[in-house]
């Protein structure tokens, strides 16, 4: 079946711009997760979603990141005003309801800012 | 606090070689889950192996090992007679069941390279 997809799988935009990603988790995952990876660093998490709300944003830098679910489904994670430390590797996962452990997580969109 | 360490930024073998990636946590909770996860120079993460608190035993799959030691609070991968492929980075994570939302607590990763 299909996995984790996200979109644009690449993004380079200009410093003070802003920017939507996209993550279509897979049918039926109630849990959604933004992680994000800077260059040579491991995953931190951002925020995560059960169902369309958000109990845990306590991973999200600063308040120019704002994310939400809508329909139980697709998520995005906007950046305002995006400055050169937003450019990194911004990866979605998704689980199954009881299933939190089993994170499918999708290919991620490299985020540049120039 | 709840932290994942991966001391070894970066490791190189030649193939054959057997080869460890270290990790340390720290946790406050009880019940917790240990994970490794691969990602090749595609991208991708690939999930390897889930251990929980209560289970030290170790584990074997094929020439893949863990060495899991609550005294120690680590959680080592060793990977017997290495190969070309197994180059990636490979990352070490947590999850506490008393975070409700179970997310992944990751060490900055080990990058291997195996060397023909």
């Amino acid at each position: 079946g299909a996995g984790v997809s996200q979109s644009p799988s690449n993004k380079v935009t200009e410093k003070g711009k802003d920017v939507e990603l996209r993550c279509d988790p897979i049918s039926g995952h109630t849990a959604l997760y933004w992680y994000r990876q800077s260059l040579g660093q491991g995953l931190e998490f951002l925020i995560y979603f059960q169902g369309n709300s958000a109990p845990d944003k306590s991973g999200l830098p600063s308040d120019r990141f704002s994310a939400e679910r809508t329909g139980g489904s697709v998520s995005t994670l906007t950046i305002q005003r995006t400055q050169q430390e937003d450019s990194a590797v911004y990866l979605c996962a998704s689980s199954l309801p009881g299933h939190p452990l089993e994170q499918y997580f999708g290919p991620g969109t490299r985020l540049t800012v120039t | 606090a709840q932290k994942v360490t991966q001391a070894q930024t970066e490791i190189s073998v030649v193939e054959k070689e057997d080869v460890t990636l270290d990790c340390v946590y720290e946790t406050r909770d009880t019940t917790y889950y240990l994970f490794w996860y691969k990602q090749p120079p595609s991208g991708e993460l690939v999930f390897l192996i889930r251990r929980n608190s209560f289970d030290e035993q170790n584990e074997i799959s094929g020439r893949y090992s863990w060495n899991f030691q609550k005294s120690t609070s680590s959680f080592n991968f060793t990977i017997t007679a290495s190969q070309v492929v197994d180059s990636a980075v490979y990352f070490c994570a947590l999850s506490e069941a008393m975070d409700s939302s179970y997310k992944l607590i990751f060490g900055s990763g080990t990058r291997l390279l195996v060397r023909p």
